[in-house]
């Protein structure tokens, strides 16, 4: 059982480049998120989605989309990378509104210069 | 957006010594949760917290969910060198509202 699965595990990217991360889990979770982790922050969301086919913003869902066409699958795009994209990127899934315990996967680190 | 204080940001402690941190926000929250995080991995949960004044402990971990919502804290007892790592301490608003404090960097020396 992988539980969730992040990739790629780091990217560096120029400024204004394109890039998708995918998340995948295999535990049949409904929720998903994604989450950005900051030097001397907490992490911060970025989006979520409750179902297949739906989203919803987080806290800070500048500069990111994301699309849910899977149960399973769950990907963070950035259109037009900047240097503030800078972070570690996190997925996490929980498998109902009655369990807050996330799972997360072990992270992307992204460097945009 | 709402913040959660977690403190202290480090520790430095000898092998066998207890630990507490904790987290205080203006904000109530409906649960709180403990996460530990170790170096290249995310986050994994610890202690869960759904009720105000719930005290729930998980082998050398204790965890308790304050009378006024705002507020939480975590105790290790007995620290062993495995334990090093980033705390987080998460409360949750709403449904998918998951607000996390900045972490404590624990570190044990043997």
């Amino acid at each position: 059982n992988a539980g969730v699965t992040q990739t790629p595990k780091f990217r560096v990217l120029k400024t204004g480049q394109s890039m998708t991360l995918l998340c995948a889990q295999d535990m049949n979770h409904e929720y998903m998120y994604w989450y950005r982790q900051d030097p001397g922050m907490g992490l911060r969301l970025i989006h979520y989605s409750v179902g297949e086919g739906t989203t919803a913003k987080g806290e800070v869902p500048d500069g990111y989309n994301v699309s849910r066409l899977k149960k399973q699958n769950f990907l963070l795009g950035l259109e037009s990378a900047a240097p503030s994209q800078t972070s570690v990127y996190f997925c996490a899934s929980r498998e109902s509104s009655a369990n807050y315990g996330y799972t997360f996967g072990s992270g992307t680190r992204l460097t945009v210069v | 957006g709402q913040q959660l204080n977690q403190s202290p940001q480090s520790m430095f402690i000898q092998e066998g010594e207890d630990v507490s941190m904790n987290c205080t926000s203006s904000s109530i929250f409906n649960t709180w949760l403990w996460y530990k995080q170790d170096p290249g991995e995310g986050p994994v949960l610890l202690i869960a917290l759904y009720k105000a004044g719930e005290l729930t402990s998980n082998g050398r971990l204790t965890a308790q969910f304050g009378i006024t919502r705002k507020d939480s804290f975590l105790n290790i007892s007995a620290s062993i060198p495995s334990d090093v790592g980033i705390y987080f301490c998460a409360g949750q608003l709403g449904n998918n509202d998951m607000r996390f404090g900045a972490g404590t960097r624990l570190t044990v020396k043997p």
